[in-house]
């Protein structure tokens, strides 16, 4: 079955120091989403990407975030300057299509932590 | 008020029991509607979709309330396996993101 995936799957960094998460979407999906969850809190939507631009972001997803598809199968996610509250679960997600029930589907995470 | 709010519980029952988890959204313009599990640390995974007609998919039950932007899980006969977080998640119209709400915790005893 097709998944989604996500490296690394843990990242321990400095503050201040900027971090790439990557992922691999499903291969034919067109629409890519990024989510964070904070321990012990809720998942929280951050941006989601359609056609080569941002389509969606939300008040979290400042200037230090960016997003990119630098090639056919690779979808980033940097942060520039982190903070220590940037310290959170990060998952990519992608879906087929938009519809009217669409399915978004998750990859495993990346743990990031920022000291 | 929380765009989707859940009773975080904790729900402690035994196994073969009936347990039913209920979430309300605020916007009433939500298009789409999920229930996702969570494991600890893991990642969510879609459980079922909510269809306003009602939607059964084994042991587990789902029903929607539009008037009252309500959404319910029903799961039967539980197993020691479906012991996670049950998170109710929506989609607003002509948006791509889902919502999720903080999600109920269901622990299933032998």
């Amino acid at each position: 079955e097709p998944e989604v995936t996500q490296t690394p799957s843990h990242q321990v960094t400095q503050m201040g120091q900027e971090v790439i998460l990557r992922c691999v979407p499903i291969s034919n999906h067109l629409y890519f989403y990024w989510y964070r969850q904070i321990l012990g809190q809720k998942v929280e939507f951050l941006v989601s990407f359609y056609n080569n631009e941002i389509s969606e972001k939300s008040e979290i997803f400042d200037d230090q975030f960016s997003v990119e598809r630098p090639d056919g199968s690779n979808f980033t996610l940097k942060i520039r300057s982190t903070k220590l509250e940037d310290s959170a679960m990060y998952f990519c997600a992608s879906s087929g299509d938009r519809g009217l029930e669409e399915t978004q589907y998750f990859g495993p995470g990346t743990r990031l932590l920022v000291l | 008020r929380k765009e989707v709010e859940q009773d975080p519980g904790p729900f402690n029952v035994p196994e073969g029991a009936t347990v039913a988890f209920n979430c309300t959204y605020s916007n009433s313009a939500s298009q789409s509607f999920f229930w996702y599990r969570q494991d600890c640390r893991k990642e969510p995974k879609l459980l079922m979709s909510v269809y306003s007609s009602g939607n059964e998919d084994g042991r587990f039950t789902a029903q929607l309330n539009r008037a009252s932007q309500y959404i319910s899980l029903l799961i039967r006969d539980s197993k020691l396996s479906d012991s996670a977080t049950y998170l109710c998640v929506v989609s607003p119209d002509s948006s791509y993101k889902l919502i999720f709400g903080s999600g109920t915790r269901l622990l299933v005893r032998p």
